[in-house]
């Protein structure tokens, strides 16, 4: 059972530079998420999808855009990467909006 | 605004030791409250879910309680594999998407 796959596991970036983030679930669920986790702020949520087709900002959308390909995959993508952006970004996925969340490994990025 | 706060931040215990985290929240009304594990370089790993005040649920050597304030986390006789950091998360009624995520006690388990 792979759960949520993200890849990639680990990136640097410069300043500027742009980049997709994949992340993919096979449980069949229908809600998606993006969080980001920084030291002492615990986990924020930075887009979601409630279900294909629908996507949603979060607390700290600015400076992402996402986008939900299929019932499976929803990506992240960085325009114009910045050092503020330097973090951890976990995908996971619900089987809806009121049910438990499912994480990936997450994608350790460092913006230099 | 809602507010998750976590604690003690760290926690260390001799392999036997039973102790409780704490979670205390602010929100205008509570739809769900979730408790995860996360261990080092890796996602959090879902643990419970609670829904309304009075409510307990267990697995093995934890068991998690809810109040109209808090939530506790009780180990019982914890081993070092329990060591990880523990994250409670709420959702807000009538705001089904987001869940407010507190900063995570850290435990360490001692053998």
């Amino acid at each position: 059972n792979a759960g949520v796959t993200q890849t990639p596991k680990f990136q640097v970036l410069k300043t500027g530079q742009s980049m997709t983030l994949q992340c993919a679930q096979d449980m069949n669920h229908n809600s998606m998420y993006w969080y980001r986790q920084d030291p002492g702020m615990g986990l924020r949520l930075i887009y979601y999808s409630a279900s294909e087709g629908t996507t949603d900002k979060g607390e700290v959308p600015n400076g992402y855009n996402v986008s939900r390909l299929n019932k499976r995959e929803f990506s992240l993508r960085l325009e114009s990467a910045a050092p503020s952006q330097t973090s951890v970004y976990f995908c996971a996925s619900s089987e809806n909006l009121n049910t438990e969340a499912f994480f990936g490994q997450g994608t350790r990025l460092t913006v230099v | 605004e809602d507010q998750v706060t976590q604690s003690p931040e760290a926690l260390r215990l001799q392999e036997g030791e039973s102790s409780s985290l704490n979670c205390s929240y602010t929100v205008s009304g509570l739809r769900g409250l979730f408790w995860y594990r996360q261990d080092p370089g890796k996602g959090p790993e879902f643990l419970f879910t609670l829904y309304s005040a009075g409510e307990e649920k267990e697995k093995e050597r934890l068991k998690a309680t809810l109040t109209k304030k808090e939530s506790f986390l009780h180990i019982t006789a914890p081993k070092p594999e329990d060591s990880a950091t523990y994250l409670c998360a709420v959702q807000v009624a009538g705001s089904a998407r987001q869940l407010t995520f507190g900063s995570g006690t850290q435990l360490t388990v001692l053998p």
